[in-house]
């Protein structure tokens, strides 16, 4: 299994709602990654749990929360965001140092 | 900071035409190197990635790389292009922590003309 699965693949959200973002993959993959990446741009990195601890949160503002509840498993809660922050959110998992790095299909977010 | 540059933001070539897409580094030392393709609406797919095992790696979907050193350069190459490769390209630097972050080039966008 090579898959990192994202759900859900689209989302409208208002700017007052809380809505999360979730990632799984089961290949023993100790990294894991957020990405957001706007229309014709590279992915930006956001986030980068390692051994399920935070390890790098690339000054993210605080309206996006990361989650790691185990090994196989990323979230990303978000809360009064703003038009600016839709994007397409990826996730991404390796075995860390060095490492490819797999993706997720991605989650379309469009905040209204 | 580990970086790269990717040269041509829209790359244009006929079908079965040569394709090169450049992509220099920027590091202290030789970094992990990959290539990655994105389709529209989808998300990243790697073809092919550079550990210094081998300095003309071989990817996916007849793609290659060769690492130079005294370049700085990473560029992928696939001798005959077919429609099917239109995408958009990446390619990505990672460093040595255990959690490294992969950084990604701004992009190439490749078209294939009939």
């Amino acid at each position: 299994d090579t898959e990192v699965t994202q759900t859900p693949k689209h989302l409208v959200m208002g700017m007052t709602n809380k809505k999360s973002l979730k990632c799984e993959q089961h290949m023993g993959h100790r990294a894991m990654y957020w990405y957001k990446q706007k229309a014709k741009k590279p992915p930006e990195l956001m986030f980068v749990y390692s051994y399920e601890k935070l390890s790098i949160n690339e000054s993210v503002p605080s309206r996006f929360s990361p989650e790691c509840p185990n090994s196989s498993l990323l979230n990303l809660h978000l809360h009064a965001l703003q038009p600016e922050d839709s994007a397409l959110y990826l996730c991404a998992s390796s075995y860390g140092r060095g490492t490819e790095a797999f993706f997720g299909q991605g989650t379309r977010l469009t905040v209204v | 900071a580990q970086s790269v540059t990717q040269l041509g933001s829209h790359v244009s070539v006929s079908e079965g035409a040569l394709v090169l897409l450049r992509c220099n580094y920027s590091s202290s030392v030789p970094p992990y190197l990959f290539w990655y393709v994105q389709y529209p609406n989808q998300g990243l797919q790697l073809l092919l990635k550079y550990t210094s095992a081998a300095t003309l790696v071989k990817g996916i979907n007849g793609f290659e790389a060769e690492f130079k050193k005294s370049e700085t350069s990473f560029h992928l190459t696939k001798p005959s292009a077919h429609m099917s490769d239109a995408a958009e390209y990446f390619c990505a630097v990672s460093g040595y922590s255990s959690a490294s972050k992969i950084i990604f080039g701004s992009g190439t966008r490749l078209s294939i003309r009939p």
